[in-house]
């Protein structure tokens, strides 16, 4: 399984662009890249998912480098809601069921 | 937000009872998921179902099982609490037709003594 690393935490002020990356140089050439945050003690929530091409939704936008080796997530526009631990996490399929491991993510952290 | 019910919220409980919590979706999804959540660990994978009575370990199984009779629930059972397993359990929720968006219910603090 590709295995991610991401910052510990980061600080973004609010109402601007905030941008997560994630290195994940063993990724294979069938495995997505998903992302989830966690908002305080809340369950995860999805955010979006790559394979190759860049996406976006309206929650956020997927940069993927054309080496597939990394990723970017990008908050177009910050806001204290915003505060949460963001997971970059790839995707392993085994037996249909999507088993997603997650690492420790990054602390983003929206400041006023 | 995904209909998906944990109970009970919070427990706690004496160090080699028996434990079982509950996971309950409306959603009709065909695959769900036990998590558990430790500081500095992240979320990873107990068991999951791919289907009534269809299920399998996943990452840090040891000491727990699960059962799952009806599409709607999935039961996480410990069958002699040890304080190791104190933590925050999420269950989640996927199905093929969702893109493999996983939806996760709100989670039960468990703490055993």
């Amino acid at each position: 399984d590709a295995k991610t690393t991401q910052p510990p935490s980061m600080d973004c002020a609010e109402g601007r662009a905030a941008n997560l990356p994630c290195n994940h140089s063993t990724i294979s050439g069938n495995e997505y890249v998903y992302w989830y945050r966690q908002i305080h003690s809340q369950g995860p929530q999805y955010i979006i998912h790559g394979l190759k091409n860049n996406e976006t939704n309206e929650m956020a936008s997927l940069i993927i480098t054309e080496d597939r080796k990394s990723s970017t997530l990008i908050l177009p526009h910050a806001t204290l809601r915003d505060t949460a631990v963001y997971y970059c996490i790839v995707r392993v399929v085994i037996g249909g069921a999507n088993n997603l491991f997650f690492g420790t993510g990054t602390r983003l952290t929206v400041i006023p | 937000d995904a209909g998906i019910t944990q109970s009970p919220r919070h427990k706690v409980t004496e160090t080699g009872t028996p434990v079982t919590l509950r996971c309950h979706q409306t959603e009709n999804h065909r695959y769900m998921y036990w998590y558990r959540q430790d500081p500095g660990h992240g979320l990873r994978l107990i068991h999951y179902s791919y289907g009534v009575k269809d299920t399998d370990k996943g990452e840090v199984s040891d000491g727990y099982s699960v059962s799952r009779s009806k599409t709607e629930d999935f039961l996480l059972t410990l069958e002699s609490a040890t304080s190791s397993q104190t933590s925050v359990y999420f269950c989640a929720i996927s199905d093929p037709g969702t893109a493999y968006e996983q939806y996760f219910g709100p989670g039960t603090r468990l703490t055993v003594t």
